[in-house]
This record gives C-alpha cells, sequence and structure tokens, in this order.
C-alpha cells in the first residue's frame, strides 16, 4: 500500500515563527503536492513537484517555498507564520504521468493554527 | 482539463443506493473521469475512473452517458461511513505531471 506521511497531526505556531511542515512517501513516486483546505474554499494547490530539486507555482503560493532535496520528502516551509495560514495542509504524491489511472495519494494532513 | 458541475449537498439513507451526478458537457476524447471522495478530517481517496464504458470496483460503479457528457457514481448500498464529500474530476490522459484539480464536490450524508 501506498503510504504519504506527514509529520504532525496538529501543530500550534506563534505568528512570525518559522515553520516546517514535511511530508515522505514510500512508492518511489516523482510527483509530490502541497495543498491547504479551507472551508468553503475547497483543495488550493500551494507547490508541486516533479522532481529531485524541481519545484512549480500552484495557485497560492505566496508565503510559502518548499524543499525536495530527496525523491521520498517534500517539505513545505511557512518563512514567517500569519493567522490566514491556520489551515488543514494535505501533502499528495502521484506516479509519473500517462500512469492510468492517475491517482494521488494524500496523507492523512496537518491541522496547523497560527496564533 | 473540461469544467465539472456537481450538486452542493445530497441526503441518501442508509442501505439505500447513493447515485450522484456529474456534469462535463465539455469533456474532450481523451479525458477521463475520475472520482474521489474525502471522508471528514482526511485526505482525498480515489475511487473509480472511466473513459467512456460503465466501471465497476469494489467501492462503487460509474455509469458515464454515451455522449460522455455526464456521468454518476452509484454508491449501491450506502452505509453511515460513505458520507464524505465526493469530487468529480475530468483530466487529460496525458496531462503531464499537472496535479488534479479540485472543485467544491457534493457532499453527501448517509442518514441512518
Amino acid at each position: 500500500d501506498v503510504k504519504v506521511t506527514q509529520s504532525s497531526r496538529y501543530l500550534v505556531k506563534r505568528t512570525g515563527e518559522k515553520v516546517f511542515l514535511e511530508c515522505v512517501q514510500d512508492m518511489d513516486h516523482e510527483n509530490m503536492f502541497w495543498y491547504r483546505q479551507d472551508p468553503g474554499l475547497g483543495l488550493r494547490l500551494i507547490y508541486f513537484s516533479y522532481d529531485v530539486k524541481m519545484k512549480e507555482k500552484g495557485d497560492i503560493p505566496e508565503g510559502y517555498s518548499v524543499s525536495r532535496e530527496k525523491k521520498e520528502r517534500f517539505s513545505l516551509i511557512l518563512e514567517s507564520a500569519s493567522t490566514n495560514q491556520t489551515s488543514m495542509y494535505l501533502c499528495a504524491s502521484s506516479p509519473p504521468q500517462g500512469t492510468i489511472p492517475y491517482e494521488q495519494y494524500f496523507g492523512p494532513g496537518t491541522r496547523l493554527t497560527v496564533t | 482539463d473540461a469544467k465539472t458541475t456537481q450538486p452542493t449537498s445530497m441526503d441518501c439513507a442508509e442501505g439505500r443506493a447513493a447515485n450522484l451526478p456529474c456534469n462535463h458537457s465539455t469533456i474532450s476524447g481523451n479525458e477521463y473521469v475520475y472520482w474521489y471522495r474525502q471522508i471528514h478530517s482526511q485526505g482525498p481517496q480515489y475511487i473509480i475512473h472511466g473513459l467512456k464504458n460503465n466501471e465497476t470496483n469494489e467501492m462503487a460503479s460509474l455509469i458515464i452517458t454515451e455522449d460522455r457528457k455526464s456521468s454518476t457514481l452509484i454508491l449501491p448500498h450506502a452505509t453511515l461511513r460513505d458520507t464524505a464529500v465526493y469530487y468529480c474530476i475530468v483530466r487529460a490522459m496525458f496531462s503531464g505531471n499537472t496535479p488534479l484539480v479540485f472543485g467544491k464536490g457534493t457532499r453527501l450524508s448517509v442518514i441512518a
């Protein structure tokens, strides 16, 4: 079974802190993604990566950065956390393009609260 | 990828079939229909996909109309654990490494 794990289920941080959210997948997937989910707004893509050291901006990259030094690990970084970054953060991974079915496997999510 | 339209919410009695519709009138020939669901406080989970034929697996059935402009996900005997948000997504066969785009989905409530 594919497993995508996230470092924390719940996290509370203070405004201005630097926050690291870690995601690890064990299926040797090329692609990894970070989404955030807020009530009424659905899932919104922050960043994704299709290879080590490669990254692409999603729909809402402002205030975030990412790091992918190893294939299995994709980190989301909040350089200076703000209260409007309080949200559920979901990591996902997927096999290479052309794979049918195209499945994105999601982690359990990290609920981040910034006070 | 083509746009999809789904009802905002639906109710279903436990033990009955849940039929979740999706409209994708602008779908093109190389686009698949995918269904995912998200149970509360979990990440979305793949359910089923299809191109033009009806499909069935252990979780659900997918009925695609002949003109492919709409589809229906069927949960044959809904249980309380099927309460979730269901997303219908259309994606081209070769979309590169781009991620899935999730709309608002249909919130299905299974009622005892």
